[in-house]
């Protein structure tokens, strides 16, 4: 069971946005940067941001990330067929001393 | 280009000792700005970091996991390796090596990685 918490499931139509959130605590999101990944069946995961807010270069600026307080959330703005995946947070968990992934969000493109 | 590429069984029997190696392309293991590390991914369930080495020797393990770990890196290959001993079905998984961007967790990330490679425990 997973400390940092991510919706199972978000959607919508093409075009349009979606935020997904990921829910922590003071011991991880509230302490240190997190990192979001994307990942298509059977593929490995890819880094879309790092450091709460930072794109790669090859990263379109459609993807962006956000913190507050322990919560951290991803946007996809101009969803596209090809954004359908798996996304994933990243941080590290002071207290168990341990790096978390989040539960994962599966997007899904209606 | 920096690339990744996972090696290993991929059928092994419970209660063995299971040996990964992760050999790296295009780059160098002994970097000074740089981590090493090992995610795994249980079929259909989501990832979880297990270890993380840096070149010299310093290494970091998943508390959970810790006592049946070791990882290691062979500069000479420009690789490193993960052996998980006593494994059972719980261990079953695509196993992913990747680098830690910069080694502080506080602010790290891992890009890129490896392809990925299925292991199964089963008898």
């Amino acid at each position: 069971q997973s400390v940092l918490t991510q919706p199972p499931s978000v959607s919508a139509a093409p075009g349009q946005k979606v935020t997904i959130s990921c829910s922590g605590s003071s011991s991880n999101i509230g302490k240190n940067y997190v990192s979001w990944y994307q990942q298509f069946p059977g593929r490995a995961p890819k880094v879309l941001i790092y450091n709460d807010n930072e794109r790669p270069s090859r990263i379109p600026d459609r993807f962006s990330g956000s913190k507050s307080g322990t919560s951290a959330t991803l946007g996809i703005t101009g969803l596209q067929s090809g954004d359908e995946a798996d996304y994933y947070c990243l941080t590290w968990d002071v207290s168990l001393s341990v790096y978390v992934f989040g539960t994962g969000t599966k997007v899904s493109v209606l | 280009q920096l690339q990744l590429q996972e090696s290993g069984p991929g059928l092994v029997r419970p209660s063995e000792t299971l040996s990964l190696t992760c050999n790296v392309s295009g780059g160098t293991i002994s970097s000074n700005d740089h981590y090493w590390g090992w995610i795994r991914q249980p079929p259909g369930k989501g990832l979880e970091w297990i270890a993380t080495i840096y070149y010299i020797g310093s290494t970091f393990y998943n508390p959970s996991l810790q006592s049946r770990l070791t990882i290691s890196a062979d500069t000479s290959k420009n690789q490193f390796s993960l052996r998980p001993s006593s494994v059972t079905e719980a261990d079953t998984a695509v196993y992913y090596c990747a680098r830690d961007s910069t080694g502080m967790a506080a602010n790290t990330w891992f890009d890129p990685w490896g392809p990925g490679i299925l292991v199964t425990v089963s008898s």
